[in-house]
């Protein structure tokens, strides 16, 4: 069965450098989304992309973050100028459709911001 | 905004037991959905259940909804050790939204 690949696994950072974690998605799926989990919290929404622009942003998702999809294969999440509380799992999911309709999850890259 | 809160936050069983979570939240909703979390792995899509439907049935699994209490329950008929991960809900506002608005989690722990 397809599934979202995430890369790296984990990344420690040190506070104030960029990281870019990466995902590649379902090959025919249309919506991507980046979600994240603080340790021992809720899955939260950041961003969800579409037609190569941001669709829906949450209150997290600020100037420190962005995504593209730069090659139409790879779509990246870039966070700036990064805090201790950026520390968490950050997860990846694609949709064929939109409209809350299932997505597929990749496994996650864990940032850990020291 | 809405929340997903679910309860028990933590549930043991033995093989062959039923495991029943639940879950409530504060708005209209479009859908409701259940994901399963195995540890160090991302959500994996389990069942929707639209706000117009009252119950629904994949495999071992039973959903059902009830909108006017904003509630759902999972119900995992003769559960496996495999069975053993957080189940999450999640559901879809009914305005024109993509994201999905997750609750809180029951960890499952089945034993052999």
């Amino acid at each position: 069965e397809p599934e979202v690949t995430q890369t790296p696994s984990h990344q420690v950072t040190q506070r104030g450098q960029e990281v870019i974690l990466r995902c590649v998605p379902i090959s025919n799926h249309l919506y991507f989304y980046w979600y994240r989990q603080i340790l021992g919290q809720k899955v939260e929404f950041l961003v969800s992309f579409y037609n190569n622009e941001i669709s829906e942003k949450s209150e997290i998702f600020d100037d420190q973050f962005s995504v593209e999809r730069p090659d139409g294969s790879n779509f990246t999440l870039k966070i700036r100028s990064t805090k201790l509380e950026d520390s968490a799992m950050y997860f990846c999911a694609t949709g064929k459709t939109g409209g809350n309709q299932p997505q597929h999850f990749g496994d996650g890259t864990r940032l850990s911001i020291l | 905004s809405q929340q997903g809160e679910e309860d028990p936050q933590a549930l043991s069983i033995q093989e062959g037991e039923n495991a029943t979570m639940n879950c409530s939240y504060k708005t209209s909703i479009n859908n409701l959905q259940w994901y399963r979390q195995n540890s160090g792995r991302g959500l994996v899509h389990l069942i929707l259940i639209r706000s117009n439907e009252r119950e629904k049935h994949s495999g071992r699994l039973r959903v059902t909804l009830d909108t006017s209490k904003k509630s759902s329950s999972l119900l995992i008929t003769a559960s496996r050790a495999a069975d053993t991960a957080s189940y999450f809900c999640a559901t879809g506002p009914p305005y024109n939204t993509d994201k999905l608005i997750f609750g809180t989690g029951t960890r499952l722990q089945v034993f052999p």
